[in-house]
């Protein structure tokens, strides 16, 4: 069965600093990944997306993520969080099916 | 342009009570899911359509129904709600046969079962 884990429930940065969220997924085939942001009160919007080819993922608002097989990792970045960051972040895998499978989710909090 | 849109945003149901939480979309998207959203859980797939006509079961189905009769509506029922169904829904539709695309969410609907 297909899983997601996200380690960390809840992250706070400074704004102007560096932001990693960590997703760990359980496929048994080539996973599609993806990473999906929540602001308060409103449905999921998609940040980036993996299916195959370059293992470095641009998305909008200044996110990136990095597919690593080796270690079944699919962690999302940012250089430098702006206070419009403050969201929940879900990661989210599925396949070759029409059945995604999210993780719990990790709460950002930016200070100023 | 409405995107996917959900009706009711906020419910109060009482043990055992029935009410169908609405979905359409205007994009014409042809796969079409619910997802429910508890603390702690994410979003857990409870039903999904790839079209028309077909529906199939995603990972927390019991308790819940859906027919697609059209392309545009999604409906998902409760025949007897539970407390255990206390969540927050959302709907959420592709251009892709799958998810594969892009889902496109509504805003949720709170339900509370008493």
């Amino acid at each position: 069965a297909q899983s997601v884990t996200q380690p960390d429930i809840h992250i706070t940065v400074s704004e102007g600093a560096s932001l990693e969220l960590r997703c760990n997924y359980s496929y048994g085939a080539t996973p599609y990944l993806f990473w999906y942001v929540q602001s308060p009160g409103q449905g999921l919007q998609l940040l980036l997306k993996y299916f195959s080819g370059d293992t470095l993922v641009q998305g909008i608002k200044g996110f990136e993520a990095e597919f690593k097989r080796s270690q079944s990792s699919f962690n999302l970045r940012k250089p430098s969080v702006h206070w419009s960051d403050a969201a929940e972040y879900f990661c989210a895998v599925g396949g070759n099916d029409y059945k995604l499978s999210f993780g719990a989710g990790t709460t950002v909090t930016v200070r100023a | 342009n409405a995107g996917v849109t959900q009706t009711p945003k906020f419910q109060v149901l009482k043990t055992g009570q029935s009410m169908t939480l609405q979905c359409a979309q205007d994009m014409n998207h042809e796969y079409m899911s619910w997802y429910r959203q508890d603390p702690g859980m994410g979003l857990r797939l409870i039903h999904y359509s790839v079209g028309a006509g077909i529906t199939d079961q995603g990972e927390v189905p019991n308790g819940y129904n859906v027919s697609r009769s059209t392309t545009e509506d999604f409906p998902l029922r409760l025949l007897s709600a539970a407390p255990s169904q206390t969540s927050v829904y959302f709907c959420a539709s592709s251009p892709s046969l799958g998810y594969t695309g892009e889902l496109f969410f509504g805003e949720g609907s709170r339900l509370t079962v008493l």
